[in-house]
């Protein structure tokens, strides 16, 4: 079993509408939980940190989780095209492990 | 400099070959990471440097990877006797501290091609 698992796409949505990405880890000492957009060809960059159960919403992004299931999933609301991007999951235990991400493609 | 900065930015080398990857990491960021990435995959991790504590080296995928972390600032990411497979992007990245995920900031990579 991976360590950290992502639905591997890709995803399609329209836009407008709210497009779901899950991510399920096996470590669970983890503590910190991360978000990460990135664009072809460029760098990873953090856009959602989550570090307790719940739901943390910044803007249109929406970060659940639930550490009993191991379960940590972005919602993004009002899908733009500029967010068509691979967004990578990240759970930071005894070093920062990444899944292998879900590209995400929204259709004007 | 303001970020992460990786040398060199695009590679291509013969098989059989070895490089050298360079990484100059923010300065006074404690934590450093190597990652690699090929294409269409995630980050995979490889070698992870912190203080002066031994380096986490669970990632590196053979003994013709390694990684050295002068001075708690720059690192060198080596790989001997190339292979195809190593064809990849591999990014470094450096954060305050070890837990610090939300403040880890990424170079722009070095594009490995070996042919």
């Amino acid at each position: 079993q991976k360590e950290v698992e992502q639905n591997s796409g890709p995803l399609s949505v329209p836009e407008g509408a709210i497009a779901s990405l899950n991510c399920t880890y096996s470590d669970r000492v983890s503590q910190s939980f991360f978000w990460y957009r990135q664009y072809s060809g460029k760098s990873p960059e953090l856009i959602m940190s989550i570090y307790s159960n719940g739901d943390k919403e910044d803007g249109r992004f929406t970060a659940q989780l639930n550490k009993a299931s191991q379960y940590v999933s972005l919602l993004i609301r009002d899908s733009q095209p500029s967010d068509s991007a691979t967004y990578l999951c990240a759970v930071s235990a005894r070093q920062l492990t990444f899944g292998s991400g879900t590209q995400l493609t929204v259709l004007p | 400099g303001a970020g992460v900065s990786q040398s060199p930015s695009n590679k291509v080398t013969e098989k059989g070959k070895d490089v050298e990857l360079r990484c100059d990491p923010i300065s006074g960021h404690t934590a450093l990471y190597w990652y690699r990435q090929s294409l269409g995959q995630g980050l995979e991790f490889l070698i992870y440097f912190q203080g002066n504590s031994a380096p986490d080296k669970s990632g590196l995928p053979s003994d013709r990877f390694s990684a050295e972390r002068t001075g708690g600032s720059v690192s060198t990411l080596t790989i001997q006797r190339t292979q195809q497979e190593d064809s990849a992007v591999y990014l470094c990245a450096s954060s305050p501290d070890r837990y610090s995920g939300n403040t880890i900031y990424f170079g722009e990579g070095s594009w490995l091609t070996v042919v």
